[in-house]
Formats: C-alpha cells, structure tokens, sequence
C-alpha cells in the first residue's frame, strides 16, 4: 500500500512569492493534517482536514491556508512567504478523524525561502 | 492536551532492549498515548498507541502504569536502524492542542 505522498520534496522560494504544497494520503484515508517543523519550534500543528472540511486550525498566522478536494487529497497555501516559513512542511493522514486511529507522515517538502 | 516530559537522549546496545520513559502526568481520562519517530530527514513514523491497557505490535510495547501519568517504549532488540529521534505525545479531542517536545534522541551502539 502506497503511503503518504508530498510533492515537491524541495522548493526554494524568495519572500513575497506564495507557495503551494501537495499532499496525496494514503488510499481510503479520509483525514488530512498538515505540520510545520523547524529546529527551533519543533513540530507545529497547521490545521487538519476531514471530508473537505477543515476540522481544527493551529495558532498560524492567515497566509497559511488549505483545502481537501473530494478524493480527499489536499494542498496547503503560504502566501507573501518570509524567511521564518523555512521549515519543512509534513502532510499526515489517517482513516477517519477518530483519535484512536494513528496519523501517517509523508516525507515533507522541505521550503527554503531566499 | 497533556505535556509529555522525555529524556533528551539515550544510548542502547545493538541486540539489548531499549526502553524509553515519557512522564505525562496531566493526561485525561481520554486522551491516547502515542510514539513516532523521526529518522533524519524523513516524516515521523507511527509506533504504537494506547489509552490504558498495555498493547504490543510488531515494531515495539508499550506499557502504561495504571494511574496513567507515565508510559515506556520498549524496543525489544534493538538494531542501528532504530537509531531515531523518538516522541511520545499525548491526543485528546484535538490535534491543535496536541504538544511535539523534543523527544528523545536514541543511538543504539554496535
């Protein structure tokens, strides 16, 4: 079983630009989360997606933002990137928004801005 | 969300048993105990979770003492491809209130 896919794997960016990442869950996977992680804050919860709806949202300033399509992939969105959003992004699925059901990460996209 | 407290690093014997503490001692009723770990460069990997009971899957145990305000990972026989920085994190009602520490760093030595 395919797991959890993130494209691109790297992306450079110069501030101002925006920024859109990909994730594709694992098959029958209906929730979807995204993560910030940096070596400073560690991993920062953005926001979680379920049935195309957004469920919960981290403490993250507006230019993050995201969608689920029907098919339950989903993408996030950085806009006027800075050079704090450097970091790298992890999508992570599970099969329903249960709590007892683990999340599974993809291998991020790692977003340097410039 | 419950807090979880680790310690920042361990060093294992390849072949022994590693087990690695995590202290949350204001978890709720409800919340699950959950273990990830990141090997650089790649996304978390799911170990193992629980919510009272002690569970076992092919990667690893876990116990939880029973008034809950501590767990432990055992990997039975370690091997250097367990080398990982390794989370234990707590999960209630949401994964906004949901609090990634450091973890813990484990090396396990030839």
């Amino acid at each position: 079983k395919a797991g959890v896919t993130q494209t691109p794997r790297y992306l450079i960016k110069t501030r101002g630009q925006q920024v859109t990442l990909s994730c594709s869950p694992i098959s029958g996977h209906r929730s979807v989360s995204w993560y910030q992680q940096t070596p400073g804050q560690g991993l920062q919860f953005l926001f979680e997606y379920f049935s195309e709806t957004q469920r919960n949202k981290g403490n993250f300033p507006g230019r993050f933002s995201g969608r689920q399509f029907s098919n339950s992939r989903s993408e996030m969105n950085v806009s006027t990137l800075e050079l704090g959003d450097s970091a790298l992004y992890l999508c992570a699925s599970s099969l329903e928004d249960s709590r007892n059901q683990p999340q599974h990460f993809g291998d991020g996209t790692r977003l340097s801005i410039l | 969300d419950a807090k979880t407290t680790q310690p920042t690093s361990m060093d294992c014997a390849e072949g022994r048993a590693a087990n690695l503490p995590c202290n949350h001692s204001t978890i709720s009723g409800n919340e699950y105990v959950y273990w990830y770990r990141q090997i650089h460069s790649q996304g978390p990997q799911y170990i193992i979770h629980g919510l009272k009971n002690n569970e076992t899957n092919e990667m690893a145990s876990l116990i939880i003492t029973e008034d809950r305000k501590s767990s432990t990972l055992i990997l039975p026989h370690a091997t250097l491809r367990d080398t990982a920085v390794y989370y234990c994190i707590v999960i209630g009602t949401s994964y906004d209130k949901v609090i990634f520490g450091p973890g813990t760093s484990l090396s396990v030595i030839p």
